[in-house]
């Protein structure tokens, strides 16, 4: 089955920078990559995903790449915001079945005002 | 619309009881999901409707572990026998069959049940 590893595991930057979570995923197959944002006491949130015919998707400050060859794939957060601070999940699937997603282990984003 | 609701929020059981847990999609959603998520980790995918259909049982879900949607509507998910092992985060998502935002598959995630077995 799939497996998805994510890095950082804990990241802190100043307010105003840029953040940048990186995830690999195993199953060449995985071709829907969606990233989650879950906040203390609620569940995961969709904020950007991404299907492998394309290599980078920009949302406002939020954008992804993806490389698959390298079956490696990030999330870019320009311009941080104390909002900002949540745990983020990557997660890939594959056709047919895209509802069945297998996520990352998460990463705990601080925003330092 | 207020989105995915769960019932109960935090349940606490002795080892060896029985537990259920309700889940309530955004209506019209015919697709619905539940995950178990563990401390410092990511949800892991339990099993997935579409409208009362279970199409997907991942092998986390034991024997001891079953779920239905007998309508197509809300959901129900039953841990019999429960163990330590089970404490954990329990989610419901649902989505629909084309993503509202058009994402491919927007999940919408309720709040959760947290468990805990002692």
């Amino acid at each position: 089955g799939e497996n998805v590893e994510q890095h950082p595991s804990t990241l802190s930057v100043q307010e105003g920078d840029s953040a940048v979570i990186k995830c690999t995923y195993s199953d060449s197959a995985s071709n829907y990559f969606p990233w989650y944002k879950q906040e203390l006491g609620k569940g995961p949130q969709l904020i950007i995903d991404i299907r492998s015919n394309v290599g980078e998707k920009k949302d406002q400050r939020i954008a992804v790449t993806l490389n698959k060859t390298a079956k490696h794939f990030s999330l870019h957060i320009t311009e941080t915001q104390p909002e900002d601070s949540a745990v983020y999940f990557c997660a890939a699937s594959s056709a047919p079945l895209y509802e069945k997603l297998t996520f990352g282990t998460g990463t705990r984003l601080t925003i330092i005002p | 619309d207020t989105g995915v609701s769960q019932d109960p929020r935090h349940k606490i059981t002795k080892r060896g009881q029985n537990v259920t847990f309700r889940c309530d999609p955004i209506s019209e959603h015919n697709r619905l999901y539940w995950y178990r998520q563990t401390l410092g980790q990511g949800p892991e995918f339990l099993t997935y409707f579409q409208n009362e259909a279970q199409l997907e049982k991942s092998r986390l879900l034991s024997d001891r572990f079953s779920a239905e949607r007998p309508k197509g509507s809300f959901s129900t998910l039953e841990i019999q026998r429960t163990e330590q092992g089970d404490s954990a985060m329990y989610l419901c998502a649902s989505s629909s069959q084309k993503g509202a935002r058009g994402h491919l598959n927007e999940q919408f995630f309720g709040p959760g049940t947290r468990l805990t077995v002692l």
